[in-house]
């Protein structure tokens, strides 16, 4: 599985877009990005994947560069609650893959009011 | 829909003890994974089940094991606990392995003494 590498902190205020940046140079062809968030003292939750094209949902959008070596995830107006540590994980979604994810040691963003 | 529950969420145990957690999937998923997570090492996959095999295991010693039920539910076991072990286990469910979202559980925090 390829390897992700994110800064340790961002700050980010409230209202405002929060953009989470991701490297994940080594990124083979059937990988996915992923990003999950953990909210203090909470379990991981999903927010979003993608494989090369841009994808919006209701929480968040994903931006993947053309040559997926890197992706950001925007949050469009950060609120309080979007406080948590953001991981950024690349999974192969292929026959015969398990669900193991591998994080890394993610993004800490701290919305501010 | 009842989300993932994991039992004990609190427990203290002492060096050499064992210890059982219990986790029960969301309605109709059939794969659950473990991870443990400390601040030392992060979040770091432990074992994966699907309809009662093991998938997947990472990398932690033979004290470490799990298993799952014919009704999906998984326990784990950590024999001959150590002060290392104190950490936060989660679990994950889906429906399958080819899904894009695991819903992650709210953890057991295990304290060794």
């Amino acid at each position: 599985d390829a390897k992700t590498t994110q800064p340790t902190s961002m700050d980010c205020a409230e209202g405002r877009a929060a953009n989470l940046p991701c490297n994940h140079s080594t990124i083979s062809g059937n990988e996915y990005v992923y990003w999950y968030r953990q909210i203090h003292s909470q379990g991981p939750q999903y927010i979003i994947h993608g494989l090369k094209n841009n994808e919006t949902n209701e929480m968040a959008s994903l931006i993947i560069t053309e040559d997926r070596k890197s992706s950001t995830l925007i949050l469009p107006h950060a609120t309080l609650r979007d406080t948590a540590v953001y991981y950024c994980i690349v999974r192969a979604l292929y026959g015969g893959a398990t669900n193991k994810l591998i994080f890394g040691t993610g993004t800490l963003l701290a919305v501010q009011p | 829909k009842a989300g993932v529950t994991q039992t004990p969420r609190y427990l203290i145990k002492t060096r050499g003890q064992q210890v059982t957690l219990s986790c029960s999937p969301i309605s109709g998923h059939r794969s659950v994974s473990w991870y443990q997570q400390t601040p030392g090492q992060g979040l770091q996959f432990l074992f994966e089940y699907f309809s009662e095999t093991q998938r997947n295991k990472g990398n932690f010693p033979g004290r470490f094991s799990g298993r799952q039920f014919s009704n999906s539910r998984s326990e784990m076991n950590v024999s001959t606990l150590e002060l290392g072990d104190s950490a936060l286990y989660l679990c994950a469910s889906s429906l399958g392995s080819l899904v894009n979202e695991q819903f992650f559980g709210p953890g057991t925090r295990l304290t060794v003494l």
